[in-house]
């Protein structure tokens, strides 16, 4: 079975500070993906990035960033010199396929940036 | 190019009654992807469809069904509503990039 594990709930930083967010993920196979979404107050779900499991390589997508890392499961994203749009929560998910099918997603952050 | 639009955007309704919740995929998308997110139990995968077809179901009683139309929108259709079915219904066209707004329904 699939797991994603978002340990932090909530996080609170002042603009311009740099805030990472972890994700933990749990599966037995060796082909998956992962996925990380940003759901705004209006509620739909904005697509940040999505990795598969055999690149390993870390990102950067101008202030967004992540670090991928097999050997702890995990795949944590970092948002630098925050601003107060980015205030959101934030979604990990993991799925066997690439695409929307049988998304499994944490439980999510509660990002607050404070101007 | 416009996005994958569902409709209506709130929804209320009483215990037992039926639910209709649609989507319209982005066009040119042959697939569409439902998902519940419900206070206290999280994004959950509901349902996939394609080409017309239930390709795939989430861990969902067999009251929540739906169906896809020749023109690949789709609606979701929720029986014999319970409280806990109250939620953010979310769709998602094609591949995970892009998801609708959304139908908040409550169930009172």
């Amino acid at each position: 079975a699939q797991k994603v594990t978002q340990a932090q709930t909530e996080i609170s930083v002042v603009e311009k500070e740099d805030v990472t967010l972890d994700c933990v993920y749990e599966t037995r196979d060796t082909t998956y993906y992962l996925f990380w979404y940003k759901q705004p107050p209006s509620g739909e779900l904005v697509f940040l990035i999505r990795r598969n499991s055999f690149d390993e390589q870390n990102e950067i997508s101008g202030r967004y960033s992540w670090n991928f890392q097999k050997s702890t499961s995990s795949f944590n994203f970092t948002i630098t010199a925050s601003q107060v749009v980015d205030s959101a929560v934030y979604f990990c998910a993991l799925s066997l396929y690439a695409g929307a099918n049988n998304l499994f997603f944490g439980t999510g952050t509660r990002l607050t940036v404070i101007p | 190019e416009a996005g994958v639009t569902q409709s209506p955007t709130h929804l209320i309704k009483t215990r037992g009654q039926q639910a209709t919740l649609r989507c319209s995929p982005i066009s040119g998308h042959t697939s569409v992807y439902w998902y519940q997110q419900a206070l206290g139990l999280g994004l959950q995968f509901l349902l996939w469809y394609d080409e017309g077809e239930e390709r795939n179901r989430g861990n969902f009683p067999p009251r929540f069904s739906g169906r896809q139309f020749p023109n690949y929108s789709s609606e979701l259709n929720v029986n014999a509503l319970e409280l806990e079915d109250s939620a953010l219904y979310l769709c998602a066209s094609s591949d995970e990039q892009y998801f609708g707004p959304g139908t908040r329904l409550t169930v009172t």
